[in-house]
């Protein structure tokens, strides 16, 4: 069973680079794209972007200035960073995987990381 | 941009059955996704194109996509079903999410 597992810093200085990392157990990052999503306090839901394992990518248009997505097919990973951030980035941020068949939805999240930006 | 619009809330007695629904322009010729997620918990996948169900999913849960709305029903609700709803569509390979629905059993 494949598990997905978030990790980076808690703490980001606005203005500064958050910067996270999606681990992935439990299988092979490839045949999948991988998202990352993110939940504002008390908000709902927002797609940040996703990375394939052929390193294309597509991001949210009101992101993609600030957004790069990367992966680390050695390492079973892939991480996001987000530039020039504001509290308004504070959020829980998820990870996760979606078949590379349009409408399977992402099947595998992991338990997502809380980022608060502030000084 | 594209946008994807549910109702805030969904109040339903234990037994009944509640429908969430999810509104965007021409949403029924892509493929719509439903997802549930309890306070404090990732969200988890109810739904896929359109009407099926992974397999741990009850089956209670069943979903429809037609013209501009995809509806989540949930038929012999349970409390254990009381969380938030998110509807999600791909747009020009732009993910959207819906703007979630409460449902309270």
């Amino acid at each position: 069973q494949m598990q997905l597992q978030e990790s980076g810093p808690g703490l980001v200085q606005p203005s500064e680079t958050l910067s996270l990392t999606c681990s992935v157990s439990g299988g092979s990052i490839s045949s999948y794209s991988w998202n990352w999503i993110r939940q504002p306090p008390g908000k709902g839901l927002e797609w940040i972007g996703y990375i394939l394992y052929s390193g294309d990518t597509n991001f949210n248009p009101s992101l993609k200035s600030r957004v790069t997505i990367s992966i680390d097919t050695s390492k079973n990973q892939f991480s996001l960073k987000l530039s020039s951030v504001t509290a308004a980035d504070t959020a829980v941020y998820f990870c996760a995987r979606e078949v590379m068949v349009r409408g399977y939805g992402m099947d595998v999240w992991g338990q997502g990381t809380t980022v608060t930006v502030s000084s | 941009s594209y946008e994807l619009t549910q109702p805030p809330s969904v109040s339903v007695s234990p037994g009944q059955t509640a429908r969430i629904t999810c509104s965007g322009d021409k949403l029924g010729d892509k493929y719509a996704c439903w997802y549930q997620q309890k306070p404090g918990q990732s969200p988890v996948l109810v739904i896929y194109q359109d009407t099926k169900r992974p397999s741990e999913i009850p089956e209670r849960f069943s979903g429809s996509n037609s013209g501009n709305t995809a509806t989540l029903t949930i038929s012999g609700t349970q409390a254990m079903d009381e969380a938030d709803y998110y509807c999600q569509a791909w747009d020009s390979n732009t993910g959207v999410f819906g703007t979630g629905t409460k449902v309270t059993v």
